[in-house]
């Protein structure tokens, strides 16, 4: 089943702070963010693969709760390059399998 | 070097034709992918192989048929096309190995937007 992503999109100014939240009805296994630019692929932020996990890569962090099958995108001080579309995918094991969120649409204004 | 590559970038056809996209990787990976994006943006998968092996054949009507000659390529044919094949395929890539307990990284080719008239 589809991860459910919120918000659905999000407008900012440049230097504000935004949360990107990714629940999923079943276990998730391991979380995978990507961001994909329009007309552009998507490109690969991070992967989650334990609870409790943080990770960052710059301004960009991302928590995963296994128990509340959650995880959440932290995007700080945010800069125009951070707009895009971003997806969070859930991963199973053995297939290498997949399966995006919805996707959610930010925009990062001057 | 291109990691993922896919050819056309874009493909105008008619409905009722037969059309083909290939991708090929330079990373070395195990396992290729192709996704659909629709208009929407949802970004679906399709079909993955592992070493020239299908593993994953998601509901997709039969007229799509993925080949794999070597773990390096894959390819994607469709017969028939349909105004509902309208999308951007996407060809990725990861190092995924059968049995393994997690799902590795994927890298996405640049897309084919194909467009059905």
């Amino acid at each position: 089943q589809q991860p459910v992503q919120s918000p659905q999109a999000v407008i900012l100014r440049e230097g504000e702070d935004a949360v990107i939240n990714c629940s999923s009805s079943k276990a998730l296994y391991s979380v995978h963010w990507y961001r994909q630019k329009h007309g552009e692929a998507p490109v690969f932020l991070m992967i989650l693969l334990k609870g409790g996990e943080q990770k960052g890569h710059e301004k960009i962090s991302a928590s995963f709760n296994e128990k509340k099958q959650q995880s959440s995108l932290y995007l700080t001080a945010s800069q125009l390059s951070y707009s895009g579309t971003y997806f969070c995918g859930s991963g199973s094991g053995n297939t290498g399998k997949l399966i995006f969120g919805q996707g959610t649409t930010l925009q990062v204004k001057p | 070097d291109t990691a993922v590559s896919q050819t056309p970038k874009y493909l105008v056809t008619q409905m009722g034709n037969d059309k083909s996209i290939k991708c090929e990787q330079n990373l070395g990976h195990d396992t290729m992918y192709w996704y659909k994006q629709d208009s929407k943006k949802f970004l679906k998968i399709m079909f993955s192989y592992n070493n020239k092996e299908l593993i994953i054949n998601e509901t997709v009507p039969n007229r799509f048929s993925p080949k794999s000659p070597d773990k390096a390529h894959l390819n994607l044919h469709i017969n028939s096309l349909e105004l509902g094949d309208s999308a951007v395929y996407f060809c990725a890539s990861s190092q995924d190995r059968r049995g393994s307990l997690t799902t590795d990284t994927q890298y996405f080719g640049p897309g084919t937007r194909l467009t059905v008239l």
